[in-house]
This record gives C-alpha cells, structure tokens and sequence, in this order.
C-alpha cells in the first residue's frame, strides 16, 4: 500500500516550457487534489476532482490544468511555464464519503524550479 | 472566506521543554480540524485531528483540543524531542469536504 505516489521527484524548466505532474493513489479515495506551497503561505489549493471525471477550480488555478485519467490518477499540467510557477507541488487524495470524517492523505511532492 | 491563522515561527525549544503553538480559524459552521506535520524534504503527515467541539485528536504525545468558544484548536506537546523539529500546519475542512484550508506553517527547532 504506497498511498499517494507522485513524479517527478524534482524538475527544473525553462520559461515557457511544458510538463506534466503524475499523482497515484491505491486508497480508493473518490477525491484527489493539487496544491502548490510556497514559504509563509501554507499550502494553496490548485484544482481538486470531487470524482472520476470531475474537476473543479481551487484558489489559485491561473496556467494550470488537470485530468483525472480514472479513479487512481490526477495528473496537474503546465503548458507553459512561469518563474511564478516555481514551487513545491503536492498530490492529496481523500474519501469523502466520511463527511466530517474524511482526512487528506498527501504525496512526497515534486519541487519544481522554473528559469 | 474561511481562514486558519496560527502563530509564527520560529519556534526555537531545548529538549524536553514545553510546547505550545496556537491555532484559531473563522468560526464558520462547525468544521473539521487537523494538524498536519513536515519533516525536512518530506510531504505533509497528519499528525492529528478533531471533528466536534470538544473533542482531544492526540498522537505522538501531541495533542489539540477543539474549543467552539475561543474558535481554536492549539497544540500541544509537554516534552518535545529533537525528532520533532518539523513545520506544523493547523487546517480546516471548509466548503464541504473537499476544501483544506492551512494556516502558514509554524516551525519548530527543538535543540538538544
């Protein structure tokens, strides 16, 4: 049981540059998010998928965009890349069903430097 | 909109000494609370959580009580251990259950 897997591990791009994030997750979680950190701001939600062929934008969702291929996996897509962008990149996943119960579970994260 | 604010860091401890880190967030409804902890490099773990007022969420000798009065949700370790030098991120679930909003992060350096 890995939990939440995501790749890369690190990345670095040039401005303008395309790529994109993998997230997996083997929990059968119905929801899955991104979310970017960035030093003294916590972390800020990107987009979330509330289920399998749901997506929904978060708080900070400019130059980003997402699929949720199949329950397992939430990829996050740059298409092209700003120093802006440069940040730490988390996966989450959560079963939602719980209601107040639900808890999110979070990848190791890619860090991604854009030059 | 919704917010958690806790309190800055550093929070700089010797060994065994006490710690406290606050957290309150905008008393909307009545939600969910988490802490969640950072090890150096690594993604964010929970550590603990509360889903009613009143409640104790505790683990790894850490523990937060949700007071619905003072909106808040401070943690607590009565002995603190290198080990736990890390960034501890208070939350709340808002919007449902599909929105975590986090505080900025506290960092702790407990040395020895």
């Amino acid at each position: 049981n890995a939990g939440v897997t995501q790749t890369p591990k690190f990345q670095v791009l040039k401005t303008g540059q395309s790529m994109t994030l993998q997230c997996a997750q083997d929990m059968n979680h119905n929801s899955m998010y991104w979310y970017r950190q960035d030093p003294g701001m916590g972390l800020r939600l990107i987009y979330y998928s509330a289920s399998e062929g749901t997506t929904d934008k978060g708080e900070v969702p400019n130059g980003y965009n997402v699929s949720r291929l199949n329950k397992r996996e939430f990829s996050l897509r740059l298409e092209s890349a700003a120093p802006s962008q440069t940040s730490v990149y988390f996966c989450a996943s959560s079963d939602t069903s719980l209601g107040r119960r639900a808890t999110q579970y979070f990848g190791p994260g890619t860090r991604l430097t854009v030059l | 909109g919704d917010s958690v604010t806790q309190m800055e860091g550093p929070v700089t401890l010797s060994e065994e000494a006490f710690l406290t880190i606050n957290c309150t967030y905008t008393a909307t409804g009545y939600p969910s609370l988490f802490w969640y902890v950072q090890y150096p490099g690594e993604g964010l773990q929970l550590l603990l959580k509360a889903t009613k007022a009143d409640d104790k969420g505790s683990n790894k000798g850490f523990e937060a009580t949700y007071r619905k009065e003072t909106t808040s949700f401070h943690l607590e370790k009565g002995s603190v251990q290198v080990s736990d030098s890390a960034v501890y991120f208070c939350a709340r679930l808002s919007g449902g259950y599909n929105k975590l909003i986090f505080g900025a992060g506290t960092r702790l350096a407990v040395h020895p």
